[in-house]
């Protein structure tokens, strides 16, 4: 397998605009993470989902961010409209629920909104 | 909820020596306690990781210890190289809410020939 895969890998975009982060889970992991990871704040857990669907959100910072799991192989992080202060690394992670799993991280997103 | 302290922010070691990263948490029903590698431009890549039931665990040059009353775990690495210089971090969480897993600030290490 090759692993968590993100795109696009950097990504800049105007303030106000849509910004649209993608990920394909490992196959078979039933669970899919995704992490912000700022200078200030360092890692932090947005959401995750359990079989495509969404168990935890507490960690989305404001209603312009939403994430979608339509199908066990995708899924998006969207925030409109963006803002500076979203610009950060975004990482996507999938695992399997079991006594010793491990969360596999995708390479990231880097997001600049200027 | 949970918060993890992870010092020191940077350490420097000469090849061949010992680091040491020590982490605190706050939460005394946490009980999955992994270590997370991150090379420059890269996720983090899983290391090692222990669970409340076992005090320490090794693997090659690596072991992590656990003390769970005094709520502090640590990672030392053994004879030191240069591949070891990247950004560690610790984290906890519970095994039934596993996937929220709480990050130390990270420690960069930084291996010297």
């Amino acid at each position: 397998d090759a692993g968590v895969i993100q795109s696009p890998r950097h990504e800049v975009t105007e303030m106000g605009q849509e910004v649209t982060l993608r990920c394909k889970p490992i196959s078979g992991h039933d669970y899919l993470f995704w992490y912000r990871q700022t200078m200030m704040r360092g890692l932090e857990l947005l959401i995750y989902f359990n079989n495509n669907v969404p168990i935890d959100d507490s960690g989305m910072p404001e209603d312009r961010f939403s994430a979608k799991m339509p199908n066990a192989s995708f899924s998006t992080l969207k925030i409109q409209p963006s803002e500076p202060r979203d610009s950060a690394v975004y990482f996507c992670a999938s695992s399997l629920l079991g006594e010793n799993t491990e969360a596999f991280f995708g390479q990231g997103t880097r997001l600049t909104v200027v | 909820g949970e918060n993890v302290e992870q010092h020191p922010s940077t350490l420097s070691v000469q090849e061949g020596d010992s680091a040491v990263i020590k982490c605190t948490y706050s939460d005394s029903a946490s009980n999955y306690f992994p270590w997370y590698k991150q090379e420059l431009g890269k996720g983090p890549q899983l290391i090692i990781d222990i669970r409340s039931n076992v005090g320490e665990k090794k693997d090659q040059r690596i072991a992590v210890t656990l003390n769970k009353t005094a709520k502090h775990f640590s990672l030392h690495i053994t004879e030191t190289q240069p591949e070891d210089s990247a950004v560690y971090f610790c984290a906890a969480s519970l095994t039934d809410s596993w996937g929220k897993l709480q990050f130390g600030a990270g420690t960069q290490v930084v291996v010297t020939p």
